[in-house]
């Protein structure tokens, strides 16, 4: 089974920029996740999708982020402006809610931005 | 709010000693915990998970945790450590609505 997929690996962008990173979580994961992980930190959540409804979006900062998951499969994370204290990996996870995985998040490479 | 808190953010054993990291959970609720691995430029892999029944939990690699509700402790430990087990280690807990809390991670050091 194909794991979460996210892109790009790598973004180097310049302060007030903006920025969005895809992510395709596993084929039949209703609920998907987005984390920050600053560096030297564990990855903190931004937002959570059930489908193409938000879970929980408490820890998302609304002024520059936003993020979308309109068929409730993909999902995109945009960040605008950004500020240096963005830099960070992104990661994307998933989750089913079948009864042997259930809270178990499949988490994706990440998207490693770097904001000068 | 639940919270998680790993003692110790570098570990540094010799190949074929014992590892331990250290985790302890703070829930109002029943938790699940997770022992999460991380290598470079890499996402996280799941090591195990206590949901619940057996309080010993054996994961991936060799890899074991104790779920001590008396203690609210979720350590990790394998017996003999290998080169391929320096990476970056993450305990969480999460509650029944999946929201998953991590701590700040422990980076384990293996010299030969």
């Amino acid at each position: 089974e194909a794991g979460v997929a996210q892109s790009p690996r790598y973004k180097i962008i310049e302060k007030r920029q903006s920025v969005a990173f895809w992510c395709n979580p596993i084929s039949g994961h209703a609920t998907l996740y987005w984390y920050q992980q600053i560096l030297g930190q564990g990855p903190k959540l931004l937002i959570q999708f059930q489908n193409n409804g938000v879970v929980d979006d408490s820890q998302l900062p609304k002024d520059r982020f936003s993020a979308e998951r309109l068929k409730g499969v993909d999902s995109t994370l945009k960040i605008q402006p950004a500020k240096l204290e963005d830099s960070a990996v992104y990661l994307c996870a998933s989750t089913s809610l079948g009864a042997v995985n259930y809270n178990e998040q499949f988490f994706g490479p990440g998207t490693r931005l770097t904001v000068l | 709010a639940q919270s998680v808190t790993q003692l110790g953010s570098h570990v540094s054993v010799s190949e074929g000693a014992l590892v331990l990291l250290r985790c302890n959970y703070s829930s109002s609720v029943p938790p699940y915990l997770f022992w999460y691995v991380q290598y470079p430029n890499q996402g996280l892999q799941l090591l195990l998970k206590y949901t619940t029944g057996a309080t010993l939990v054996k994961g991936i690699n060799g890899f074991e945790a104790e779920f001590k509700k008396s203690e609210t402790s979720f350590h990790l430990t394998k017996p003999s450590a290998h080169m391929s087990d320096a990476a970056e280690y993450f305990c969480a807990v999460s509650d029944r609505n999946n929201d998953m809390r991590f701590g700040a991670g422990t980076r384990l050091t293996v010299k030969p």
